[in-house]
């Protein structure tokens, strides 16, 4: 079935500095979601992607839809102590009628120094 | 404010005991769904249910079971059966539109734990 790799797996910066992660797969996507999990908390949904090529920003944010439609990038820029959490790409599974079944990658867990 | 509601926050079930855990969502979504969390790995869905009186089957449904009578709640019941339950428990929902029903709205999770 689809997988998806994230990487890192972990990450431990200091306050103000900038953060890449990346999610790959071996099959394609037609779209990919990037979640952040705080703590004891579900996840919430912070960047969509529905084109390859697309590069969407929200805030400090900003996720890119690899141009191999098998990949996807998140970068956080002047990161922040509230940044801390999970963060995890997923996608919708090909095929079927219920999009909200999604595979999701193993997370990326952020640690921020102050 | 809409949302999604999970209770309890904490669940601690004992050996050959079923638990229940709760999940309402007034956002008005057709479709919910049920997700556990293991530490350092993905979500992984259990069951899901797209209308009132249907569910299907996830990719780890064993030892668990569902129900769908109204369109606002989607009780997920851990049996006796589940030999490993301890998890983070997410419950779903997506909205109905083409353009958004990916978009899955969760609640804050029940962490169930055995005794």
């Amino acid at each position: 079935g689809q997988q998806l790799n994230q990487s890192p797996q972990s990450m431990f910066i200091q306050e103000g500095e900038d953060v890449s992660m990346n999610c790959t797969s071996s099959s394609i996507f037609n779209t990919w979601l990037w979640y952040k999990q705080d703590p004891g908390e579900g996840p919430v949904l912070l960047i969509a992607l529905y084109k390859a090529g697309e590069l969407t920003s929200n805030g400090r944010l900003t996720a890119q839809f690899g141009i191999t439609r098998k990949d996807s990038f998140l970068n956080i820029s002047a990161s922040i102590p509230s940044d801390v959490g999970i963060y995890f790409c997923a996608g919708p599974r090909a095929g079927g009628t219920s999009y909200g079944k999604l595979t999701f990658g193993q997370g990326t867990i952020l640690t921020v120094h102050p | 404010d809409g949302g999604i509601t999970q209770s309890p926050k904490y669940l601690f079930r004992k050996e050959g005991q079923n638990v229940t855990l709760s999940c309402e969502q007034n956002l008005n979504h057709d479709a919910m769904y049920w997700y556990r969390q293991d530490p350092g790995q993905g979500l992984r869905l259990i069951y899901y249910s797209q209308i009132v009186n249907d569910f299907q089957k996830g990719d780890i449904a064993e030892g668990y079971s569902v129900s769908r009578e109204k369109k606002e709640s989607f009780p997920l019941t851990v049996t006796s059966a589940q030999k490993n339950p301890t998890a983070f428990y997410l419950c779903a929902s997506t909205p109905p539109t083409p353009s958004g029903n990916e978009k899955l709205f969760f609640g804050s999770g029940t962490q169930l734990s055995v005794l």
